[in-house]
C-alpha cells in the first residue's frame, strides 16, 4: 500500500531561521505531490504541488518544495520562516490514475518570535 | 464564489446517538471526498463520491458509518450510535473533475466529540 513518512513530527524554530521538512513516499510509479498547510483551527490549504516538470516548485508565502525522483522524497523549504508560519505541514501523494490522497501524519511547526 | 462549506462546525454527541456531517462541495464540483483526522495523526482518506454514486469507500469502517451524495443537496456522513473513539476531524473536500490538476479544495471541517 502507498504511504508517506513524515519523520519530524515537532519542529521548533526561530524566526528568519530556514526550514525544510521531508516527506519520502513508498511508491514506484507516477506520482503526483502535494504540500497542504493548516492553520490553527482552520481548514487545510494548499501551499503548493507537483505534476510534471521543473522538479523545483515554488508555492504561496514564500515556500518552494523539490522532487527527487531516485530518493522518493519531496521536502518543503522556506529560507526564513516568520510567526505567522506556525502551523502543521502536511505531504500527500496521489499516485497517477487513482483518485484519493494518501496523507502523512504531519509535522507541527512552531515559530517563536 | 464560496468555498467547501462543511457544517457544523462542532457537534457534540453522546455515546449511541447519530452524527450527521453535511459538506456542500464548490459551486461546479461534482467530486467530493470525506477525510478523517485523529488527534496526532494525519488525514485518513474515507470514502469518494460522485453524485449519487460512490466511487470508493475502501477507508470506510464496515458497520455504522455511511456516506451519500445525492442528486440536489449537501453530500451526508453519517455515523450511527457513536463511540469516544469516533472523535475527530471530519474534512470534505472537493473537485471538479476526475483529471483535474487543480488538487482538493477543503472545508473547515466538523470537529465530532463524542462524551
Amino acid at each position: 500500500a502507498q504511504s508517506v513518512s513524515q519523520h519530524n513530527h515537532h519542529v521548533i524554530l526561530s524566526e528568519a531561521a530556514s526550514l525544510e521538512l521531508g516527506c519520502n513516499y513508498s511508491y514506484g510509479g507516477t506520482v503526483n505531490l502535494f504540500w497542504y498547510v493548516q492553520y490553527p483551527g482552520q481548514h487545510l490549504q494548499l501551499l503548493l504541488k507537483y505534476f510534471s516538470g521543473d522538479p523545483l516548485v515554488k508555492g504561496i508565502k514564500g515556500f518552494e518544495a523539490e522532487f527527487i525522483k531516485s530518493k522518493f522524497s519531496f521536502n518543503l523549504r522556506k529560507p526564513s520562516v516568520q510567526w505567522s508560519d506556525t502551523a502543521e505541514y502536511f505531504c500527500a501523494v496521489r499516485p497517477r490514475g487513482f483518485q484519493k490522497l494518501v496523507f502523512g501524519t504531519g509535522t507541527r511547526l512552531l515559530v517563536s518570535p | 464564489n464560496a468555498g467547501v462549506m462543511q457544517n457544523p462546525r462542532h457537534l457534540v454527541r453522546r455515546r449511541g446517538q447519530e452524527a450527521r456531517l453535511r459538506c456542500s462541495p464548490m459551486k461546479g464540483h461534482s467530486h467530493v471526498y470525506w477525510y478523517r483526522q485523529l488527534p496526532e495523526e494525519g488525514l485518513k482518506f474515507m470514502v469518494y463520491l460522485q453524485k449519487e454514486n460512490i466511487i470508493d469507500e475502501s477507508g470506510m469502517p464496515k458497520e455504522r458509518f455511511s456516506a451519500e451524495f445525492p442528486k440536489e443537496g449537501p453530500s451526508i456522513l453519517r455515523i450511527q450510535q457513536v463511540v469516544r473513539g469516533d472523535s475527530a476531524a471530519y474534512f470534505c473536500a472537493s473537485f471538479v473533475d476526475r483529471d483535474t490538476n487543480y488538487g482538493y479544495t477543503f472545508g473547515s471541517g466538523t470537529r465530532l466529540t463524542v462524551v
